[in-house]
C-alpha cells in the first residue's frame, strides 16, 4: 500500500533561516501531492498542490518541488518567521483519480525562534 | 462565506457508548470526507459522501458509519466506542469531491471525542 514519510517529527530554526521539510514516499507516483499547515487544536489549511509534471510551485515565501524519480517532495519556507512555527502535513491522493481521497504523512512540527 | 462546521467542539463519552458528529461544508460543495487524527497515527481517512452516497471507505470497522443529507450536511456515528477511538475527527468538503486534483480540501476544526 502506498506510504508517505515525512523524515523529521520536530525541525528547529532560527528566524530568518529557510525551513526544509521532506516527504518521501513509497509505490507508484501519484498525479499530484498537496501541502497542509496545522496548528494546535485546529483542521489543517491548504496551502499548497503541485502536480506531477510540474518540478516546482511558488507561493509568496512557499516554494515546494516535487522529483518523481527520487519519489520525493520537499517544501520551504524562506525568510521564516515565528508565526509559520506550526505542523506542515503532506499528502497524496490514492484515489485514482476522481474520489481524490487524500492520504497524510504525520507531519512535520516547525518550530521558528526569535 | 462560511467555512466548514464542525458541532460539538468537545465530546466527552464512555466506553460502549455512540456518538454521533456533525459536519456542515461549505455552500456549494457536494463532497464531505471524514478523517480521524491520533497522535500515533496521524491523519486517517474514514469515508468520503459525495451527493448523499458513500463513494469510498478507509480502513475502519463497521462501528463507523456516516451519511449524508440532500443540503450535503453529513454525520458520522461511532457505535460501541472504545477507549482507542479517543481522537481528534475532521470533516472535509471540496466542491465536487476532486480537491486533491484542482485544490485543496476546506477541513474544519475537528471535533475532539474522548472515550473514558
Amino acid at each position: 500500500s502506498q506510504k508517505i514519510e515525512q523524515n523529521s517529527e520536530a525541525l528547529n530554526i532560527q528566524e530568518g533561516k529557510t525551513a526544509t521539510l521532506t516527504c518521501n514516499y513509497t509505490n507508484y507516483s501519484p498525479a499530484y501531492l498537496q501541502w497542509y499547515r496545522q496548528d494546535p487544536g485546529r483542521g489543517p489549511v491548504f496551502l499548497l498542490l503541485i502536480r506531477e509534471n510540474e518540478k516546482e510551485k511558488r507561493k509568496e515565501r512557499l516554494k515546494v518541488t516535487f522529483d518523481t524519480t527520487l519519489k520525493q517532495s520537499l517544501f520551504h519556507i524562506t525568510a521564516s518567521q515565528p508565526a509559520d512555527s506550526a505542523t506542515y502535513l503532506c499528502a497524496l491522493d490514492i484515489g485514482g483519480g476522481s474520489q481524490g481521497n487524500l492520504i497524510f504523512g504525520k507531519g512535520t512540527k516547525l518550530s521558528v525562534k526569535p | 462565506k462560511a467555512g466548514v462546521t464542525q458541532t460539538p467542539r468537545y465530546l466527552i463519552k464512555t466506553r460502549g457508548q455512540q456518538v454521533t458528529l456533525s459536519c456542515s461544508p461549505i455552500s456549494g460543495h457536494r463532497s464531505v470526507s471524514w478523517y480521524q487524527q491520533t497522535p500515533g497515527q496521524g491523519l486517517q481517512f474514514l469515508f468520503e459522501y459525495f451527493s448523499e452516497t458513500q463513494r469510498n471507505k478507509g480502513n475502519f470497522p463497521g462501528r463507523f458509519s456516516g451519511r449524508q443529507f440532500s443540503n450535503s450536511r453529513s454525520e458520522m456515528n461511532v457505535s460501541t466506542l472504545e477507549l482507542g477511538d479517543s481522537a481528534l475527527y475532521l470533516c472535509a468538503s471540496s466542491p465536487l469531491g476532486q480537491g486533491a486534483r484542482f485544490g485543496g480540501y476546506t477541513f474544519g476544526s475537528g471535533t475532539r471525542l474522548t472515550v473514558v
